[in-house]
């Protein structure tokens, strides 16, 4: 059964500090790893990653996949209190639209 | 370009009762999928439509059923309700199989 674990589940930090969010994946026949940020409300696409080593940015949030070692992260870097959600990561195989989602990770940017 | 919209946006059923809700995908996408979304098991996959056919469907009992219209709206129903389809349910779209997904709001069910 495909799996998806995120790490830490929850995690406060002060304004400004940099967060790495982690993803580590077992998706058979996988195509893809996504992630997404959740507000009170849907999820919202933040990046889709599908080779190894290639990082992706925007802004102040990036992301790399390592297809070796199955995992992900997310890097968030001089915090805003607007970056406080739940942050998603989701792998996505070959064939087909399913998404397998971790538990996604609880950021709380404080003033 | 309109995002993906889904009504109603909550609900109150009672056990025993059915249950459909309706998405709209973002024009031109043909692929819409499914989530139920609960803080125990967090989002889980239904099933997903394109071209009015099933494509894929996730581990949830026979209750759960859908469908898709020629102009790519979806609808799920649950029937029999329980308790524990208390939840999210969250619909996503995409233009093709396998593309990028996006949310809608989803639909907040309560089962009393």
């Amino acid at each position: 059964e495909d799996k998806v674990v995120q790490s830490p589940l929850s995690l406060v930090v002060h304004e400004g500090d940099t967060v790495t969010l982690n993803c580590s994946y077992e998706v058979t026949n996988f195509r893809s790893l996504l992630w997404y940020k959740q507000e009170k409300k849907a999820p919202t696409f933040l990046f889709m990653l599908t080779s190894s080593g290639i990082e992706k940015k925007s802004g102040r949030l990036s992301s790399i996949l390592d297809k070796k070692e199955l995992f992900s992260i997310l890097n968030i870097t001089a915090t805003q209190t607007g970056d406080s959600a739940v942050y998603l990561c989701a792998g996505k195989e070959t064939s087909g639209s399913r998404l397998t989602f971790g538990e996604g990770t609880q950021l709380t940017v404080n003033p | 370009k309109a995002g993906v919209t889904q009504t109603p946006r909550y609900l109150i059923k009672t056990r025993g009762q059915q249950v459909t809700l309706s998405c709209s995908p973002i024009s031109g996408h043909r692929s819409v999928s499914w989530y139920q979304q609960t803080p125990g098991q967090g989002l889980q996959f239904l099933f997903e439509y394109f071209s009015e056919t099933q494509r894929n469907k996730g581990n949830f009992p026979g209750r759960f059923s859908g469908r898709q219209f020629s102009n790519s709206r979806s609808e799920m129903n649950v029937s029999t309700l329980e308790l524990g389809d208390s939840a999210l349910y969250l619909c996503a779209s995409s233009w093709g199989q396998g593309k990028t997904q996006y949310f809608g709001p989803g639909t907040r069910l309560l089962v009393l």
